[in-house]
């Protein structure tokens, strides 16, 4: 079966600091991968989506950033985190063709102060 | 862009009962309604979905049902127990090659009372 993983669980950043937030998927191969973020009492706002090695595609324009180096690995960076990135980041998968289910991997609650 | 609007942000019900939340969208051309359920600092989990090629969709006591000329959707929670309490998100998207762009609504927090 598909395993989702996220680290860290927990993050307390400085603003100005730099972010490095990793995701990786077990059990599959060449799946969509998403970056999520869910501010306090808030819906979800897709950031970032990838449906390939090196494939990102940028849903919303900020500081932030996101790569995929392997195929089942998916990263989330800042150079400078602001106050306002702070949040619950939410990295999702899904196999796309004829199946379009998305599921979320366990999250990284973010604080920048 | 898809805008998704959610209804009511906050329900109350007595345990047994049932639970109707709803969502409109704006894009005629969404054709994908998932529905998640999230408990307090939990990841969402999917619990149902519908395509627009089919009107209503049912799982045990969960039920949605889809009014595409109304561009609707909602989520159906029949004998409603104690472990349904949590926030529910409704979402929608275009279905095409290249990925699946949730759009979510902002949610429902639902309370079942004993």
């Amino acid at each position: 079966s598909q395993t989702i993983h996220q680290w860290p669980a927990t993050l307390v950043q400085p603003v100005g600091s730099p972010l490095s937030l990793e995701c990786t998927v077990e059990g599959t191969s060449n799946p969509n991968l998403y970056w999520y973020r869910q501010a306090a009492g808030r819906g979800l706002q897709l950031l970032f989506y990838s449906v390939g090695i090196g494939q990102i595609s940028s849903e919303v324009p900020q500081n932030l950033s996101a790569s995929r180096p392997q195929d089942r690995q998916f990263i989330l960076s800042s150079k400078k985190l602001l106050l306002s990135d702070s949040g619950f980041y939410l990295c999702a998968w899904g196999t796309g063709g004829a199946s379009y289910e998305q599921y979320f991997g366990p999250g990284t609650r973010l604080t920048v102060t | 862009g898809e805008n998704v609007e959610q209804h009511p942000s906050t329900l109350s019900v007595q345990e047994g009962d049932s639970a109707v939340i709803k969502c409109t969208y704006s894009d005629s051309a969404s054709n994908y309604f998932p529905w998640y359920k999230q408990e307090l600092g939990k990841r969402p989990q999917l619990i149902i979905d519908i395509r627009s090629n089919v009107g209503e969709k049912k799982d045990q006591r969960i039920a949605v049902t889809l009014n595409k000329t109304a561009k609707h959707f909602s989520l159906h929670i029949t004998e409603t127990q104690p472990e349904d309490s949590a926030v529910y998100f409704c979402a929608a998207s275009i279905l095409r090659g290249g990925g699946n762009k949730l759009t979510f609504g902002t949610g429902t927090q639902l309370k079942v009372e004993l």
